[in-house]
């Protein structure tokens, strides 16, 4: 059983372009979880995502930021117009859709954005 | 509200000898708490829980951590240190409830000497 996927790895852009980071939950989670960890600091929530729906995106900026989890395919967060303060780990997680079971959360590598 | 507080940023230990990594807690609802681990640019690998049940919770690579509701603390040990345990631990609180959101410590880095 694969676990949780995330792709690229490293992701290079320069200011004002589009990040586009991917992530794939382990086999039968269909609950995702994305969160950011800049440099110095621990990670913080951004969004959780059901297949299709949006539960809760209390720690995503306002702008220039989104995220998707699609029925078919890996969950997307998508960074537009991306600035400096934008370099960090993103980290996806995801949960088994099981009762009491969706506390336990599988991390992936992360995706380790720069912004030039 | 919940908030995780990590009492040490840094901890240094020699090999062989025993790990103590403190963690307190807050939150309005009971709680459920873990420790992650993460390896210099990997992600995050789960070594323990606690979710009610015994306070006493045995994880991975001999890790363990006893959940204390009076002092509001879960902190993390070990026996003897080894070498490979060197990394960063985060330890995480959640409700209790089914909602998945994870509230992060800001992190201690183990130093292992040999």
């Amino acid at each position: 059983n694969a676990g949780v996927m995330q792709n690229p790895r490293h992701l290079v852009r320069r200011r004002g372009q589009e990040a586009r980071l991917r992530c794939s939950p382990m086999k039968g989670h269909s609950h995702v979880y994305w969160y950011r960890q800049l440099p110095e600091e621990g990670l913080k929530f951004m969004v959780y995502l059901q297949k299709e729906n949006i539960i809760d995106e209390s720690g995503m900026p306002k702008e220039r930021f989104s995220a998707e989890f699609p029925k078919e395919g890996p969950s997307i967060l998508r960074i537009q117009q991306v600035v400096r303060g934008d370099s960090a780990a993103y980290f996806c997680a995801s949960s088994h859709d099981g009762q009491g079971s969706r506390e336990t959360q599988y991390f992936g590598p992360g995706t380790r954005l720069l912004v030039l | 509200a919940q908030s995780v507080t990590q009492l040490d940023s840094h901890v240094s230990v020699s090999e062989g000898t025993p790990v103590l990594l403190r963690c307190n807690y807050s939150s309005s609802y009971s709680p459920s708490l873990f420790w992650y681990v993460q390896h210099p640019n990997k992600g995050l690998q789960l070594l323990l829980k606690y979710t009610s049940a015994a306070t006493l919770v045995k994880g991975i690579n001999g890790f363990e951590a006893e959940f204390k509701k009076s002092e509001t603390s879960f902190h993390l040990t070990k026996p003897s240190a080894h070498m490979s345990d060197a990394a960063e631990y985060f330890c995480v609180v959640t409700p209790g409830t089914s909602y998945g959101k994870l509230t992060f410590g800001q992190g201690t880095i183990l130093t292992v000497h040999p």
